[in-house]
């Protein structure tokens, strides 16, 4: 059965902190997501890798960054956390041999709060 | 540019029918539906092609009209199940990568 893990549910963090938002992926699979979900807006990403060591933007990379250091682990960083972006973390995983988009896996996310 | 979506929250009785849109301004290769259940992970139910092409997942399925840019979600007889938030993924031509742009979701509600 597919998998995909946030290491929390919830987390808890002061303004200017830095944060690590770790996901793992048991699918072998080559390409991992992180968005953020926020009420109307949907899923928003973040940033994507479709192989190890190998990050592309999404659609609000800032404030955020990445790292890919083996394939079934995709870690999400806050350099110093502010308050806007408390929210919903979700990170997904998906096959991506096809040439095209397919199928996305996503983990149970991770509420975060920055105060 | 993310897709609209309409309408923002349905509420139904059970058994009753529902349609979900999903709006792009760009032209689109392929378009995504995914639910989400409260408190829990978004789980995919199908991906619809170009070509105008229709699916069906249960009693769900979902048209692609390309020359609108468009795509419809169907969901007949709702059963309580199918409580939720929809969302459509839409996937353009000049994708960098497998990158999905996602709507601002689509609250269901079924009620007994």
């Amino acid at each position: 059965d597919v998998k995909v893990t946030q290491s929390s549910r919830y987390l808890v963090k002061r303004t200017g902190e830095k944060v690590f938002l770790e996901c793992v992926q048991d699918m072998d699979h080559e390409n991992m997501f992180w968005y953020r979900q926020d009420p109307g807006l949907g899923l928003r990403l973040i940033y994507f890798s479709y192989d190890v060591k190998m990050k592309e933007k999404g659609d609000i990379p800032e404030g955020y960054s990445v790292s890919r250091e083996k394939k079934e682990r995709f870690s999400l960083i806050l350099e110093s956390a502010s308050t806007n972006q408390t929210s919903m973390y979700l990170c997904a995983s998906s096959l991506g041999t096809s040439g095209r988009i397919d199928t996305q896996y996503f983990g149970p996310g991770t509420r975060l709060t920055v105060l | 540019q993310q897709p609209v979506q309409s309408p923002q929250a349905v509420i139904l009785r059970e058994g009753e029918d529902a349609v979900i849109n999903c709006s792009s301004s760009k032209a689109l290769y392929s378009v995504h539906w995914y639910r989400q259940k409260h408190g829990e992970a978004p789980v995919f139910l199908m991906i619809l092609l170009k070509g105008g092409e229709q699916k069906g997942h249960e009693k769900i399925s979902a048209s692609f009209n390309e020359k609108k840019q468009q795509s419809s979600l169907y969901l007949t007889a709702s059963q309580l199940s199918y409580s939720g938030t929809y969302f459509c993924g839409t996937e353009g031509y000049n994708n960098a990568g497998n990158m999905l742009t996602f709507g601002g979701g689509t609250r269901l509600m079924v009620k007994p």
